[in-house]
């Protein structure tokens, strides 16, 4: 079992719509990020929480450290939005990030 | 600040062919780390700095594979003996300091023949 998962694997959905990628994991963390990667490769960090909640434009994302247990919502999802969304962990006190193997967003018109 | 870089942006070499990767992180950022992502696959942790010192390597990282930060500044990820499964993306990130937000570069998408 992967230290990270991540659900679904693949969404599509339509413009407009209320879209949530779910991240569980099983190790103990300091902090939890949410990493956008479109194609072509490159990466860009959306969030890194340790608790709460984080609000950014469209993109909210929560964390229940009890459950281990993180989630990223799109408001209003935007064609733009489409890409791999990537949840990974710091655990401990180590600052490598572990990562779940993406969830490949398609928002179409 | 232009952010992480990396170069080359892709490499098609030949199995066998050794190949070096660089990465220039942030200038600020005394943290450095490299990462592989194969096809469909999350990325995995390779190797990381803190200043010059090689703090940790995975055991993904074999023998065949060196990574340098000689200065504090830039790396360099070597591969010798390039095999087919070698082919991945090739990620850098670089933070200020431990717990902080990692940045990644662009990634150099290496292709063995």
């Amino acid at each position: 079992k992967n230290e990270v998962e991540q659900s679904p694997q693949n969404l599509t959905a339509q413009e407009g719509e209320f879209i949530t990628i779910n991240c569980s994991y099983s190790v103990g963390i300091s902090a939890l990020h949410w990493l956008q990667q479109h194609p072509g490769g490159g990466i860009v960090s959306l969030f890194m929480l340790s608790s709460g909640k984080k609000k950014h434009g469209r993109l909210i994302a929560t964390i229940n450290i009890q459950e281990k247990h993180s989630s990223l919502h799109i408001t209003a999802s935007h064609p733009r939005d489409s890409a791999v969304y990537i949840c990974a962990v710091g655990p401990g006190t180590a600052s490598k990030l572990t990562f779940g193997t993406g969830t490949r967003l398609q928002v179409t018109l | 600040d232009t952010g992480v870089s990396q170069d080359p942006r892709h490499k098609i070499t030949k199995r066998g062919q050794n190949v070096t990767f660089r990465c220039d992180p942030i200038s600020e950022h005394n943290r450095l780390y490299w990462y592989r992502q194969t096809l469909g696959q999350g990325p995995e942790f390779l190797t990381y700095f803190q200043n010059e010192a090689q703090l940790e390597k995975s055991r993904l990282l074999s023998d065949r594979f060196s990574a340098e930060r000689p200065k504090g500044s830039f790396s360099t990820l070597e591969i010798q003996r390039t095999e087919q499964g070698d082919s991945a993306m090739y990620l850098c990130a670089s933070s200020l300091n431990i717990g902080n937000e990692q940045f990644f570069g662009p990634g150099t998408r290496l292709t063995v023949l």
